[in-house]
């Protein structure tokens, strides 16, 4: 159980376009999801909280309006990288809280973005 | 702030035993997280401390100490198959983000 499905697995596209990556929730309703980034070699960093319904919580130093969040459902948060750049090439996860239901975190498989 | 440190490379031979230790400075406690990561993959639940102690779960062990702000993950009769890197996560809160630290990554060799 707990399962969170994340597409796609890899994208290419060309710089200036933009791409939206989906996370779903299969067996269970997340309220929040997280979403992290994570370039070669290094440690998963939180890039925002998104909370169903409401609009999402940025970390520091995460442009908003480039990486747009939407949860507009207990079951789908969405994030679309806007105007992308090479420098936005990186592994994109989200993470879903199993709290208060029970305890842990779940992932989803991870996105490959390779802009060109 | 939150600072999670931990080694950045280790290195063992198969068959052996490894420590990796982490220490952390964070606002809240909820809970100690490990996870192994291959590289392109999601990150994989391994153990979860939140009480002192330690929980063994097969080849792997993890232990915290909360008044120290430390925890480490052991793993026993390495094989090469456990050659990946391995992430500590702090939980601040229940329902928050984990804070993940910088990942070590373990190489192990025959």
């Amino acid at each position: 159980g707990a399962v969170v499905s994340q597409h796609p697995s890899w994208v290419i596209c060309k710089s200036g376009t933009s791409v939206k990556i989906e996370c779903r929730s299969l067996d269970f309703q997340a309220t929040t999801m997280f979403w992290y980034r994570q370039f070669p070699k290094q440690s998963l960093m939180l890039m925002a909280t998104s909370n169903e319904g409401s609009k999402a919580t940025y970390e520091q130093g995460v442009e908003k309006d480039k990486f747009l969040i939407n949860h507009a459902s207990l079951t789908l948060s969405t994030l679309t990288v806007t105007s992308a750049h090479p420098e936005d090439s990186s592994f994109y996860i989200c993470s879903a809280s199993l709290s208060p239901a029970g305890y842990g975190y779940t992932f989803g498989s991870g996105t490959r973005l390779t802009v060109v | 702030g939150q600072n999670i440190d931990q080694p950045t490379e280790m290195t063992a031979t198969e068959g052996a035993i490894v420590q990796i230790n982490c220490t952390y400075q964070t606002s809240g406690f909820n809970g100690l997280f490990w996870y192994q990561q291959h590289a392109g993959e999601a990150p994989t639940f391994l153990s979860y401390n939140v009480l002192d102690g330690l929980e063994e779960k097969g080849r792997f062990s993890s232990f915290l100490s909360r008044s120290k702000g430390y925890s480490y993950l052991l793993l026993k009769e390495l094989q090469m198959k456990d050659s990946a890197s391995y992430l500590c996560a702090v939980s601040n809160q229940a329902g928050t983000a984990l804070i993940f630290g910088k990942g070590t990554t373990l190489s192990v060799s025959s």
